[in-house]
């Protein structure tokens, strides 16, 4: 498993609070990344960081921020949750020699 | 950015029969080239992947190819088995940053 680890593995909330998602390695990637998956449209890439305090943008950032202030933790904060974010949310990190993905096992979230 | 477009959606096949599922790209400098596995309720993960450099991989009843001309690459799955069910991910990528997934396409093995 590559030494990651998401919490909560699911939550349920209500439209308007904030949510925070974390991922947790335990193996110095430099890397990592937060993706959402919905059906029909695969695995959409939200925020990555290639060190600490070094972040960008994906390509469905909007509604989303992020932090990392160690190298072990990814947090991903949806400061306002809407129903379109209702999701399940996989952390990955990736092997920088060969660029594999390596995913956590998801966190399922569900905005009413 | 890149666009990655993947066929079929859904496909079912008998077992011990082979299935084929295809993949095109639109960015031209993509050079990296994964498919995951993602089993009900599990996480995606690797299964074979390739490289702008190769135009054919193989490990055991997988293989992957890769035509660059085209832009488009393919999975293939020889000897199906009840096992292979599953959804199927490809993705392209040039860097660690930009790694663009499909859709993904349903495999069911019928025993």
């Amino acid at each position: 498993d590559a030494g990651i680890t998401q919490s909560p593995r699911h939550k349920v909330t209500e439209t308007g609070t904030p949510v925070t998602l974390r991922c947790h390695q335990t193996e110095n990637h430099r890397y990592m990344y937060w993706y959402r998956q919905d059906p029909g449209h695969g695995l959409r890439l939200i925020h990555y960081s290639y060190g600490v305090k070094d972040t960008d943008k994906g390509e469905v950032s909007d509604g989303y921020s992020v932090s990392r202030s160690k190298t072990e933790d990814f947090l991903l904060t949806l400061e306002s949750a809407t129903s379109s974010q209702t999701s399940v949310y996989f952390c990955a990190i990736s092997e920088i020699e060969t660029g594999e993905l390596f995913f956590g096992e998801g966190s399922r979230l569900t905005v009413l | 950015g890149e666009n990655v477009e993947q066929h079929p959606s859904t496909l079912s096949v008998q077992e011990g029969d082979s299935a084929v599922i295809k993949c095109t790209y639109s960015d031209s400098a993509s050079n990296y080239f994964p498919w995951y596995k993602q089993e009900l309720g599990k996480r995606p993960q690797l299964i074979i992947d390739i490289r702008s450099n190769v135009g054919e991989k193989k490990d055991q009843r997988i293989a992957v190819t890769l035509n660059k001309t085209a832009k488009h690459f393919s999975l293939h799955i020889t000897e199906t088995q009840p096992e292979d069910s599953a959804v199927y991910f490809c993705a392209a990528s040039r860097n660690n940053n930009d790694m663009r997934f499909g859709a993904g396409t349903r495999l069911t093995v019928k025993p």
